[in-house]
């Protein structure tokens, strides 16, 4: 086990529908990263906390709305979203403090967009 | 473009092969991490080279850094089909631990 989880690990959902994607980490790190991965691209990193604070936000649409209420949890609010939304989400974790530490990621939930 | 490109994107081997796969990338760096994923799977991680090493080990990995031509290599030495999956390289541009992944290399280790 890496350390972080995710649910639900399968998502099939309308247009119309609203969901959240949920993370949990149980490693002690301070920062949390959400990922989209789709068929022959590489990764895209989405948003970025740092004890607590958005860091980074990769242009993402704003029907991806992302919560993280304390350094263990990252939530991912969906809604009105596309078929191109259709990916795998990933979630990962780290320690930036000292820096050169790797990112441990959760096994992603699959989203399919109707 | 994209900070990390991956070459080949595929590679066939057999069972007690070595397997070698490159990455490039464009800007300095702060570190260079190699990650792997088993199908319908999280990554991995593997290994970490900072800019100031030019080869790192780990078992049957070797990782070698050129930051001169901006470019990784990952070795598998006598590979195995339970190798088989898609190896990522990601570099860390020193910014608050984001990273900037490339494509990757789908591995196939045939028995």
């Amino acid at each position: 086990e890496t350390g972080v989880t995710q649910t639900p690990r399968h998502l099939v959902m309308g247009m119309t529908n609203k969901k959240s994607l949920k993370c949990e980490q149980h490693l002690g790190h301070n920062a949390m990263y959400w990922y989209k991965q789709s068929a022959k691209k590489p990764l895209e990193l989405m948003f970025v906390y740092n004890f607590k604070e958005q860091t980074e936000n990769n242009s993402v649409p704003s029907r991806f709305s992302p919560e993280c209420p304390n350094s263990s949890h990252l939530f991912l609010h969906l809604h009105t979203l596309q078929p191109e939304d259709s990916a795998l989400y990933l979630c990962a974790s780290s320690q930036t403090e000292p820096s050169n530490q790797p990112q441990h990621f959760g096994d992603g939930t699959r989203l399919s967009i109707l | 473009s994209q900070q990390g490109e991956e070459d080949p994107q595929a590679l066939s081997i057999q069972e007690g092969e070595n397997a070698t796969m490159n990455c490039s990338y464009k800007t300095s760096i702060n570190n260079l991490q190699w990650y792997r994923q088993n199908s319908g799977r999280g990554l991995v991680h593997l290994i970490l080279i900072r800019s100031n090493e030019r080869e790192k080990h780990s078992g049957r990995l070797r990782v070698t850094l050129d930051t001169s031509k901006k470019s990784s290599s990952l070795l598998i030495t006598a590979s195995r089909a339970a190798d088989t999956a898609s190896y990522f390289c990601a570099t860390d541009l020193n910014q608050g631990g984001k990273l900037i992944f490339g494509q990757g290399t789908e591995l196939s280790v045939k028995p």
